[in-house]
C-alpha cells in the first residue's frame, strides 16, 4: 500500500534560515505529491504539488520536487520568517484513488 | 469561488451522549468528501470518504459513522461518546479523486 515519511520534528529555526523538511514515499503508480500546511488551530491548506517526475511545486517562497528516482518530495526555503510556524504535512494521491495518504506532520517553529 | 463549512467550531460532550458533525460544500458539484480526526500533536486519521451521495467508505471500524444525504452535506456521527473520540475533526472536499483537498476550519470536540 500507498505510505509518506517525514521527518520528524519539532524543527526549530532562527528567522531567515534555511529550511528543509524531507518526504519520502512508497506507491504503486505515478501519484501526485503534495505539501501542506496547518497554522495554529485551523484546518490545513494546500501549500504546493507536483503531478508528475520532476515537476518542481512552489509558492509563498516554498519548493518541492518530485523526484521518482529518489521516491522523494523535500520541502524547501530559503529564509523562513516567524509566520512559517506551522505544522506541515507531505501528502501523495494515486489517480482515481479515493483517498489521499498523509505523512505524519513536522512541526516548525521560527523565533526571531 | 467554492468554500466549505463546519458546525460547531467546538463541542463539549459528556461520555455516552451522540455526535453529530456537519459540513457542507458550496460552489462545486459532486464533490469527493472527507472526514479526518487529528488527536493532539498528531497526524490525521482518515475517519471515512464518499465519492458520491449514499456511497460511504470507512476506514476505521469503532462507534462513529458518517452519512451523505445530500450531494454537497456530510455528516459524521455517534451514538454514544467514547472518550478517546476527543480530538479535531477535519471535512476535507476535493474535485478529483486523486486531487489535492480542501479543508474545513474544524472542529473541536472534547469528550469530558
Amino acid at each position: 500500500g500507498n505510505s509518506v515519511t517525514q521527518m520528524e520534528g519539532p524543527v526549530t529555526l532562527s528567522e531567515e534560515a534555511f529550511l528543509t523538511i524531507n518526504c519520502t514515499y512508497t506507491a504503486t503508480g505515478y501519484p501526485s505529491l503534495f505539501w501542506y500546511v496547518q497554522y495554529p488551530g485551523e484546518g490545513l491548506q494546500l501549500l504546493l504539488k507536483a503531478t508528475k517526475a520532476d515537476d518542481k511545486g512552489s509558492n509563498k517562497g516554498f519548493e518541492a520536487t518530485y523526484r521518482k528516482e529518489t521516491t522523494s518530495f523535500h520541502l524547501e526555503k530559503g529564509s523562513v520568517q516567524v509566520s512559517d510556524s506551522a505544522v506541515y504535512f507531505c501528502a501523495l494521491a494515486n489517480t482515481n484513488a479515493g483517498k489521499s495518504t498523509f505523512g505524519d506532520g513536522t512541526t516548525l517553529t521560527v523565533k526571531p | 469561488s467554492q468554500t466549505i463549512h463546519q458546525w460547531p467550531a467546538t463541542l463539549v460532550q459528556p461520555v455516552g451522549s451522540p455526535l453529530s458533525l456537519e459540513c457542507t460544500v458550496e460552489g462545486t458539484s459532486n464533490p469527493n468528501l472527507y472526514w479526518y480526526r487529528q488527536a493532539a500533536g498528531r497526524g490525521l486519521q482518515l475517519l471515512f470518504y464518499s465519492v458520491g451521495i449514499g456511497q460511504i467508505s470507512s476506514e476505521v471500524p469503532q462507534n462513529l459513522s458518517a452519512s451523505r444525504p445530500q450531494d454537497r452535506q456530510f455528516i459524521l456521527s455517534s451514538k454514544k461518546l467514547l472518550l478517546s473520540d476527543s480530538g479535531f475533526y477535519l471535512c476535507a472536499w476535493s474535485v478529483l479523486a486523486g486531487g489535492e483537498q480542501y479543508f474545513g476550519p474544524g472542529t473541536r470536540l472534547t469528550v469530558t
